[in-house]
């Protein structure tokens, strides 16, 4: 099955910056939905968009899906210290996996 | 329960001698999922079970690795005579129903970290 391809591996910002993840795909998808993971531990979902959906808001994130580019963004904005985690897209294809990108390392330092 | 739990926490094991991991779902989930993260690296599909069905085990990478699920509650994934290439995090998921194309959240446990000496 295909695999998301996050960019940039690694991402280092400033706080109060907006920080921007991208995840690229080869194949259709239903959803994709992107998870942060703390210290190599539990990943936490944030935010999940359907296949016909453009835009998608939660609190300071925002996504965006564009399926004739087959790509997606995660906008972090105001980024805080909290931020700092590794931050994965998930894509929910045509079977009951959810296949996940390598992530992005977001760094936000004080 | 509150969430996903995992144990132990921490394994170090030798070489070629067995491990058990356990994952606790969240009460009412009938669906559970294994992944494998190497160090600095993505998670990796190993197995799912939903209720009584028959385990997806298309992602286990060698008849060493071994899942059971009895019904909607504790999972338990072998790895019989470990080698050094199996030291990973492993993580257990699960979601109320299957996810994928149905679009369900994944709710994770906080991971067995494996080391195999």
């Amino acid at each position: 099955s295909q695999q998301g391809e996050e960019d940039p591996q690694a991402l280092s910002i400033q706080e109060g910056e907006n920080a921007t993840m991208n995840c690229s795909y080869k194949t259709s998808i239903n959803n994709l939905q992107w998870y942060r993971q703390n210290s190599g531990r539990g990943l936490v979902h944030l935010i999940l968009i359907r296949s016909n959906e453009r835009e998608k808001h939660s609190g300071r994130l925002r996504v965006t899906l564009d399926t004739s580019k087959k790509s997606s963004s995660l906008l972090i904005t105001a980024s805080r210290a909290a931020d700092t985690a590794s931050y994965f897209c998930a894509l929910g294809g045509s079977n009951y996996k959810l296949t996940f990108g390598k992530g992005t390392l977001l760094t936000v330092n004080p | 329960g509150a969430g996903v739990s995992q144990s132990p926490s921490n394994k170090v094991t030798e070489k070629g001698k067995d491990v058990e991991l356990r994952c606790d779902p969240i009460s009412g989930h009938t669906a559970l999922y294994w992944y494998r993260q190497r160090l600095g690296q993505g998670l990796e599909f190993l197995i799912y079970f939903q209720g009584n069905s028959a385990p997806d085990k298309s992602g286990l990478p060698s008849d060493r690795f071994s899942a059971e699920r009895t019904g909607e509650s504790v999972s338990t994934l072998t790895i019989q005579r470990t080698q050094q290439e199996d030291s990973a995090v492993y993580l257990c998921a699960s979601s109320r129903v299957l996810a994928g194309v149905r679009g369900e959240t994944q709710y994770f446990g906080p991971g067995t970290r494996l080391l195999v000496l």
